[in-house]
């Protein structure tokens, strides 16, 4: 089963826009880490957020977590055609051993 | 060179045959996954090692097996393919810290008829 759910499920943007996607998820966490998939590709590891922090950049990301909502949100600023890709969050949970992914967003930044 | 590899990138075989799926990494990572993602969705987890001595099933280890030949070598088997098992198989890695970053292989796209 699924431990995080993100939202939207699918978002079309034009290049220079900002997008923003969201995550929910069920249990504890450990930490909550934000992975990038080209299609077809591999997954690449973009930030990770631990239950203590509420908020990290990484060049034109930001991530923010709230933990009393179970939530997270991913912001990429100045989006370019090149951040095509779908987005996944996923969450290690306190005291388990592996890294739950949910089903992804589908970002389509047009150029 | 990739620091997680996988073999073969691409198999279409046909149901009720023995299919074996390769992973190798440079990483020096103790910790390696096999998942599974279906079109559309997310990963789900089929087995994981933390250890050559260690193999753990995960949320959907029915129909498949694993072999941990080595710490840099972790293979999934399926035994008898069945055409819902068509999928985009993902090996990772992870290092002894107790983050849970994954590094990805590119994936195995496996086609059964």
């Amino acid at each position: 089963s699924q431990q995080g759910e993100e939202d939207p499920q699918a978002l079309s943007i034009q290049e220079g826009e900002n997008a923003t996607m969201n995550c929910s998820y069920k249990t504890s966490i450990n930490n909550l880490q934000w992975y990038r998939q080209n299609s077809g590709r591999g997954l690449v590891h973009l930030i990770l957020i631990r239950s203590n922090e509420r908020e990290k950049h990484s060049g034109r990301l930001r991530v923010t977590l709230d933990t009393s909502k179970k939530s997270s949100s991913l912001l990429i600023t100045a989006s370019r055609a090149a951040d095509t890709a779908s987005y996944f969050c996923a969450t290690k949970n306190t005291g388990g051993f592996k890294t739950i992914f949910g089903a992804g967003t589908r970002l389509f930044v047009k150029a | 060179d990739a620091d997680v590899t996988q073999t073969p990138r691409n198999r279409i075989t046909k149901t009720g045959k023995r299919i074996m799926l390769e992973c190798s990494q440079t990483k020096g990572h103790d910790r390696m996954y096999w998942y599974r993602q279906d079109p559309g969705l997310g990963l789900q987890l089929i087995y994981y090692s933390f250890d050559v001595k260690d193999i753990n099933k995960g949320e959907i280890s029915d129909g498949y097996s694993v072999s941990r030949q080595a710490q840099a070598k972790f293979s999934l088997s399926l035994e008898s393919a069945i055409p819902n098992q068509t999928a985009l198989y993902f090996c990772a890695t992870s290092g002894a810290g107790n983050t849970g970053e994954l590094f990805f292989g590119e994936g195995s796209r496996l086609t059964v008829l």
